[in-house]
């Protein structure tokens, strides 16, 4: 069982809509819980994280963590073309190492 | 805040020599760095975990004799690669922590010929 596990996608979303991105993890003494962002030939861009249990606003972004079940997600309101990249979840544990999911894209079309 | 730089960021060179890649947080103080490598299409893989005056620790099949990581001051990481050959052709990507979140630099390309 791979740690940090993401549907590869493609996730293909109209303009204006809702974009929602699923990550479940292993280890159940995972601490933090991180999104990136990464466009195409270029290193991943920190869009949100959370520590805590329930949800974490920032912008026209949402992230979402449910420790009993393991699993974290990602929300993406209006979503944009510019939107469209390869969205990677993160976690650490005690050792403070990312360990990252596969990732999933996002195709934000018009 | 929390901007990281890598130079250089395209490097090509021929098989058998070695290549420094530089890491720096340009305004704040990283004790702790880390360097990953990244092939066409898959995840991040962390190599390296490089700690402000002491020894980088390795992952598992990482060759600590070929990788060679310097961390001398808060601010600056250093990856060389020596005798590269054409799988060590990748993208490099190293991130410095600030309290528990990691910030990428933009990466390095490294191509082997």
């Amino acid at each position: 069982q791979k740690e940090v596990e993401q549907n590869s996608g493609p996730l293909s979303v109209p303009e204006g809509a809702i974009a929602s991105l699923n990550c479940t993890y292993s280890d159940r003494g995972s601490q933090s819980f991180f999104w990136y962002r990464q466009y195409s030939g270029k290193s991943p861009e920190l869009i949100m994280f959370i520590y805590s249990n329930g949800d974490k606003e920032d912008g026209r972004f949402t992230a979402q963590l449910n420790k009993a079940s393991q699993y974290v997600s990602l929300l993406i309101r209006d979503s944009q073309p510019s939107d469209s990249a390869t969205y990677l979840c993160a976690v650490t544990g005690t050792a403070s190492k990312l360990t990252f999911g596969t990732g999933t894209r996002l195709q934000v079309t018009l | 805040g929390a901007v990281v730089s890598q130079h250089p960021s395209r490097v090509i060179c021929k098989s058998g020599t070695s290549v420094k890649i530089e890491c720096r947080s340009l305004d704040f103080q990283a004790t702790t760095m880390f360097w990953y490598r990244q092939f066409p299409k898959q995840s991040l893989m962390l190599m390296a975990t490089s700690n402000e005056g002491s020894k980088a620790t390795y992952e598992q099949g990482v060759e600590k004799d070929k990788f060679l990581i310097n961390h001398a001051s808060l601010t600056l990481s250093t990856l060389t690669v020596t005798s590269a050959h054409p799988e060590d052709s990748s993208f490099y990507i190293c991130s410095a922590r600030m309290s528990y979140e990691q910030y990428f630099g933009p990466g390095t390309r490294l191509t082997v010929t």
